[in-house]
Protein backbone atom coordinates (compact mmCIF):
# COMPACT_ATOMS: atom_id res chain seq x y z
CA UNK A 1 0.00 0.00 0.00
CA UNK A 2 1.23 3.59 -0.43
CA UNK A 3 1.74 5.80 2.10
CA UNK A 4 1.98 9.83 1.96
CA UNK A 5 4.14 11.88 4.82
CA UNK A 6 4.10 15.78 5.56
CA UNK A 7 6.28 15.83 8.08
CA UNK A 8 5.81 19.33 9.08
CA UNK A 9 2.20 20.23 10.67
CA UNK A 10 2.68 23.57 10.80
CA UNK A 11 4.64 25.89 8.89
CA UNK A 12 4.96 30.00 8.86
CA UNK A 13 6.19 33.02 6.26
CA UNK A 14 6.41 36.43 6.03
CA UNK A 15 4.86 38.06 2.76
CA UNK A 16 6.54 37.89 -0.01
CA UNK A 17 8.98 35.74 1.28
CA UNK A 18 9.15 32.12 -0.18
CA UNK A 19 8.82 29.00 1.71
CA UNK A 20 8.93 25.07 0.94
CA UNK A 21 6.48 22.56 2.67
CA UNK A 22 7.93 18.84 2.36
CA UNK A 23 6.95 15.57 1.31
CA UNK A 24 7.75 11.95 1.06
CA UNK A 25 6.12 8.76 -0.10
CA UNK A 26 6.34 5.32 -0.39
CA UNK A 27 5.42 2.75 -3.22
CA UNK A 28 6.49 -0.56 -5.35
CA UNK A 29 4.75 1.51 -8.32
CA UNK A 30 7.00 3.05 -11.39
CA UNK A 31 4.38 5.32 -12.92
CA UNK A 32 2.24 7.45 -10.35
CA UNK A 33 1.18 10.53 -10.32
CA UNK A 34 1.72 13.59 -7.47
CA UNK A 35 -0.44 16.46 -6.08
CA UNK A 36 -0.66 19.33 -3.73
CA UNK A 37 -4.04 20.80 -2.92
CA UNK A 38 -4.86 23.38 -1.02
CA UNK A 39 -7.45 23.51 1.25
CA UNK A 40 -8.30 26.79 2.91
CA UNK A 41 -10.56 27.87 5.85
CA UNK A 42 -13.46 28.30 3.77
CA UNK A 43 -12.61 24.03 3.43
CA UNK A 44 -13.30 24.24 -0.87
CA UNK A 45 -9.96 21.57 -1.91
CA UNK A 46 -8.08 22.96 -4.68
CA UNK A 47 -5.46 21.98 -6.75
CA UNK A 48 -2.46 23.30 -6.85
CA UNK A 49 0.20 21.58 -9.09
CA UNK A 50 0.20 18.20 -10.51
CA UNK A 51 3.55 15.96 -11.47
CA UNK A 52 3.51 12.58 -13.38
CA UNK A 53 6.37 10.62 -12.25
CA UNK A 54 7.46 10.14 -15.68
CA UNK A 55 8.62 13.24 -16.32
CA UNK A 56 11.79 14.17 -15.59
CA UNK A 57 11.05 18.45 -15.75
CA UNK A 58 9.80 19.29 -12.17
CA UNK A 59 5.65 21.03 -12.57
CA UNK A 60 5.36 24.77 -11.89
CA UNK A 61 2.67 26.69 -11.73
CA UNK A 62 3.27 30.35 -11.59
CA UNK A 63 4.34 31.36 -8.09
CA UNK A 64 4.25 27.59 -7.31
CA UNK A 65 6.47 24.68 -8.35
CA UNK A 66 7.79 20.87 -6.66
CA UNK A 67 10.92 19.83 -6.65
CA UNK A 68 10.58 15.78 -7.31
CA UNK A 69 13.33 13.94 -6.46
CA UNK A 70 11.97 10.05 -8.13
CA UNK A 71 14.82 7.99 -6.33
CA UNK A 72 14.48 9.57 -2.75
CA UNK A 73 10.32 9.64 -3.60
CA UNK A 74 10.42 12.76 -2.36
CA UNK A 75 7.92 15.40 -3.63
CA UNK A 76 8.12 19.12 -1.99
CA UNK A 77 6.35 22.37 -2.90
CA UNK A 78 7.88 25.79 -3.31
CA UNK A 79 5.45 28.73 -2.90
CA UNK A 80 7.46 31.90 -3.89
CA UNK A 81 6.33 35.69 -3.17
CA UNK A 82 4.11 34.06 -0.73
CA UNK A 83 0.56 35.96 -0.17
CA UNK A 84 -2.26 35.87 2.38
CA UNK A 85 -4.54 34.15 0.20
CA UNK A 86 -1.81 31.23 0.42
CA UNK A 87 -2.57 30.61 4.54
CA UNK A 88 -4.21 26.95 4.01
CA UNK A 89 -3.61 23.31 4.75
CA UNK A 90 -1.61 22.06 1.76
CA UNK A 91 -1.76 18.34 1.42
CA UNK A 92 0.22 16.09 -0.59
CA UNK A 93 -1.35 13.31 -2.41
CA UNK A 94 -0.74 10.06 -4.46
CA UNK A 95 -2.33 8.48 -7.17
CA UNK A 96 -1.13 5.08 -8.42
CA UNK A 97 -1.53 3.80 -12.02
CA UNK A 98 -1.80 -0.17 -11.55
CA UNK A 99 -3.48 -2.19 -14.00
CA UNK A 100 -4.76 -4.39 -11.08
CA UNK A 101 -8.29 -1.20 -11.13
CA UNK A 102 -7.37 -0.73 -7.15
CA UNK A 103 -5.80 2.88 -8.44
CA UNK A 104 -8.97 3.99 -9.42
CA UNK A 105 -9.99 7.64 -8.23
CA UNK A 106 -8.23 7.14 -4.84
CA UNK A 107 -5.78 10.26 -4.12
CA UNK A 108 -3.79 9.09 -1.12
CA UNK A 109 -3.21 11.78 1.40
CA UNK A 110 -0.93 13.18 3.39
CA UNK A 111 -1.69 14.56 7.03
CA UNK A 112 -1.06 17.98 6.11
CA UNK A 113 0.63 21.16 6.81
CA UNK A 114 -1.02 24.39 8.37
CA UNK A 115 0.41 27.24 6.32
CA UNK A 116 0.07 30.59 7.58
CA UNK A 117 1.38 33.58 6.08
CA UNK A 118 1.94 36.38 7.99
CA UNK A 119 1.50 40.56 7.08
CA UNK B 1 -18.90 25.41 -16.01
CA UNK B 2 -20.35 25.21 -12.36
CA UNK B 3 -17.75 23.32 -10.15
CA UNK B 4 -18.70 20.24 -7.86
CA UNK B 5 -21.33 20.36 -5.79
CA UNK B 6 -22.71 19.08 -2.47
CA UNK B 7 -25.82 19.05 -0.82
CA UNK B 8 -26.69 19.28 2.25
CA UNK B 9 -23.90 21.29 3.50
CA UNK B 10 -24.55 20.80 7.24
CA UNK B 11 -26.08 17.67 8.76
CA UNK B 12 -26.95 16.92 12.47
CA UNK B 13 -27.93 13.60 12.92
CA UNK B 14 -28.51 11.30 16.76
CA UNK B 15 -26.88 7.56 16.35
CA UNK B 16 -28.78 5.29 14.81
CA UNK B 17 -30.04 7.36 12.28
CA UNK B 18 -29.17 6.67 8.51
CA UNK B 19 -27.67 10.05 6.07
CA UNK B 20 -27.92 10.58 2.45
CA UNK B 21 -25.16 12.55 0.77
CA UNK B 22 -25.54 13.97 -2.50
CA UNK B 23 -22.63 14.92 -5.19
CA UNK B 24 -23.27 16.44 -7.97
CA UNK B 25 -20.10 16.18 -10.53
CA UNK B 26 -18.89 18.95 -13.10
CA UNK B 27 -20.57 18.52 -16.44
CA UNK B 28 -19.27 16.05 -18.44
CA UNK B 29 -17.07 14.52 -15.59
CA UNK B 30 -18.37 10.51 -15.06
CA UNK B 31 -16.05 9.71 -12.50
CA UNK B 32 -16.96 10.86 -8.73
CA UNK B 33 -14.69 10.00 -5.52
CA UNK B 34 -15.96 10.10 -1.87
CA UNK B 35 -13.47 11.05 0.93
CA UNK B 36 -14.03 11.12 4.74
CA UNK B 37 -11.94 13.95 6.41
CA UNK B 38 -11.54 13.35 10.20
CA UNK B 39 -9.24 15.65 12.59
CA UNK B 40 -7.76 12.09 13.92
CA UNK B 41 -7.65 9.88 10.58
CA UNK B 42 -7.28 12.91 7.69
CA UNK B 43 -8.44 11.98 4.46
CA UNK B 44 -9.63 8.98 3.64
CA UNK B 45 -10.83 7.30 -0.06
CA UNK B 46 -14.41 5.72 0.54
CA UNK B 47 -15.25 4.70 -2.78
CA UNK B 48 -15.08 5.41 -6.78
CA UNK B 49 -17.76 5.75 -9.22
CA UNK B 50 -17.47 5.90 -12.62
CA UNK B 51 -20.68 5.00 -15.42
CA UNK B 52 -22.58 3.66 -12.22
CA UNK B 53 -20.47 1.42 -11.43
CA UNK B 54 -18.19 1.23 -8.20
CA UNK B 55 -15.06 0.23 -9.20
CA UNK B 56 -12.89 0.86 -6.20
CA UNK B 57 -13.73 1.05 -2.57
CA UNK B 58 -11.66 1.82 0.22
CA UNK B 59 -11.48 0.39 4.03
CA UNK B 60 -15.04 1.73 5.29
CA UNK B 61 -17.37 -0.57 7.17
CA UNK B 62 -20.64 -2.29 4.72
CA UNK B 63 -22.91 0.77 6.47
CA UNK B 64 -21.25 3.40 3.97
CA UNK B 65 -22.65 2.58 0.50
CA UNK B 66 -23.01 4.58 -2.39
CA UNK B 67 -24.51 4.86 -5.77
CA UNK B 68 -23.90 6.68 -9.43
CA UNK B 69 -26.93 7.70 -11.59
CA UNK B 70 -26.75 8.07 -15.13
CA UNK B 71 -26.63 11.49 -14.92
CA UNK B 72 -22.98 10.84 -13.01
CA UNK B 73 -24.91 12.20 -9.76
CA UNK B 74 -23.72 10.55 -6.62
CA UNK B 75 -24.91 9.42 -3.55
CA UNK B 76 -23.64 7.81 -0.57
CA UNK B 77 -25.57 6.81 2.47
CA UNK B 78 -24.57 5.91 5.80
CA UNK B 79 -26.50 3.40 7.89
CA UNK B 80 -26.55 3.10 11.42
CA UNK B 81 -24.54 6.55 12.41
CA UNK B 82 -22.16 5.93 14.98
CA UNK B 83 -20.33 8.82 16.64
CA UNK B 84 -17.15 8.42 15.14
CA UNK B 85 -18.79 9.29 11.62
CA UNK B 86 -19.27 12.77 12.23
CA UNK B 87 -16.70 14.35 9.43
CA UNK B 88 -16.38 16.34 6.81
CA UNK B 89 -17.16 14.25 3.34
CA UNK B 90 -15.67 15.35 0.41
CA UNK B 91 -16.53 14.26 -3.35
CA UNK B 92 -14.50 14.51 -6.10
CA UNK B 93 -14.84 13.95 -10.12
CA UNK B 94 -12.73 13.75 -12.80
CA UNK B 95 -13.35 13.70 -16.69
CA UNK B 96 -13.28 11.17 -18.84
CA UNK B 97 -11.87 8.30 -15.71
CA UNK B 98 -10.41 6.50 -17.95
CA UNK B 99 -7.01 7.31 -16.86
CA UNK B 100 -6.59 6.42 -13.23
CA UNK B 101 -4.31 9.70 -12.87
CA UNK B 102 -7.45 11.64 -13.88
CA UNK B 103 -7.15 15.39 -11.92
CA UNK B 104 -10.04 15.52 -9.27
CA UNK B 105 -11.50 18.73 -8.41
CA UNK B 106 -13.52 18.85 -5.26
CA UNK B 107 -16.61 19.80 -3.83
CA UNK B 108 -16.97 22.35 -0.64
CA UNK B 109 -18.00 19.28 1.31
CA UNK B 110 -21.06 17.42 4.26
CA UNK B 111 -20.05 18.42 7.56
CA UNK B 112 -21.91 15.48 9.21
CA UNK B 113 -22.13 15.85 12.75
CA UNK B 114 -23.64 12.62 14.90
CA UNK B 115 -25.07 13.27 18.41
Amino acid sequence: AQTVTQSQPEMSVQEAETVTLSCTYDTSENNYYLFWYKQPPSRQMILVIRQEAYKQQNATENRFSVNFQKAAKSFSLKISDSQLGDTAMYFCAFMGSNAGGTSYGKLTFGQGTILTVHP
Amino acid sequence: KAGVTQTPRYLIKTRGQQVTLSCSPISGHRSVSWYQQTPGQGLQFLFEYFSETQRNKGNFPGRFSGRQFSNSRSEMNVSTLELGDSALYLCASSSTGREKSDTQYFGPGTRLTVL
